[in-house]
């Protein structure tokens, strides 16, 4: 079983400042079967990035993702108001089929 | 634009029956694969099920195996979930999502509850 783990579980930050979240697997996950999304309260979660680097539709460049194997890591390059919520890896591959990460809160400092 | 949208949750029982819908739009229904995946209240996203396009395929996590039921109508564009046999343990909002490998349009979700 692969298992996903987010860190840090919680950060603490302002608008304007860089932010990159860290997603390990406890085995390799192909780069082609790892996913980040964003969910705000209340709100279903929205994909941002798949296979690994790839923004999904509609996207806004200060996004981005990166890694292979085991250590991934999701960019937001300036917070913005609107960027304070939870964030959450996928992967997909070996049973359980589909993974979640525990998922990383990003909060108003 | 794509849509899904959920129904069916509630209140039930523990040991009771519920059957989720998921009506999609906006999209070629029968072309893509559809999963099924819930949230407890205040915990993370729990992958639940999937579907292939025809039905033919379906995978489910092991906590659901033989109590819950994916399946689909790619006549009327929809999705269902039927649960039976269920606990405490099942009460979260379940979301009905677009493909299975990447989760790329996602429904409101509809919330179950089990209770007594």
């Amino acid at each position: 079983e692969i298992v996903l783990t987010q860190s840090p579980g919680t950060l603490s930050l302002s608008p304007g400042e860089r932010v990159t979240l860290s997603c390990r697997a406890s085995q390799s996950v192909s780069s082609s079967y790892l996913a980040w999304y964003q969910q705000k309260p209340g709100q279903a979660p929205r994909l941002l990035i798949y296979d690994a680097s790839s923004r999904a539709t509609g996207i806004p460049d200060r996004f981005s993702g990166s890694g292979s194997g085991t250590d991934f890591t999701l960019t937001i390059s300036r917070l913005e108001p609107e960027d304070f919520a939870v964030y959450y890896c996928q992967q997909f591959g070996s049973s359980p089929r589909v993974t979640f990460g525990q998922g990383t809160k990003v909060e108003v400092k | 634009q794509v849509q899904l949208v959920e129904s069916g949750g509630g209140l039930v029982k523990p040991g009771g029956s519920l059957r989720l819908s998921c009506a999609a739009s906006g999209f070629t229904f029968s072309d893509y694969y559809m999963s099924w995946i819930r949230q407890a209240p205040g915990k993370g996203l729990e992958w639940v099920s999937y579907i292939s396009s025809s039905g033919s395929i379906i995978f489910y996590t092991d906590s659901v195996k033989g109590r819950f039921t994916i399946s689909r109508d790619n006549a009327k564009n929809s999705l269902f979930l039927q649960m039976n046999s269920l606990r405490a343990e099942d009460t979260a909002v379940y979301y009905c999502a677009k493909d299975y490998t990447v989760l790329d349009y996602w429904g409101q979700g509809t919330l179950v509850t089990v209770s007594s």
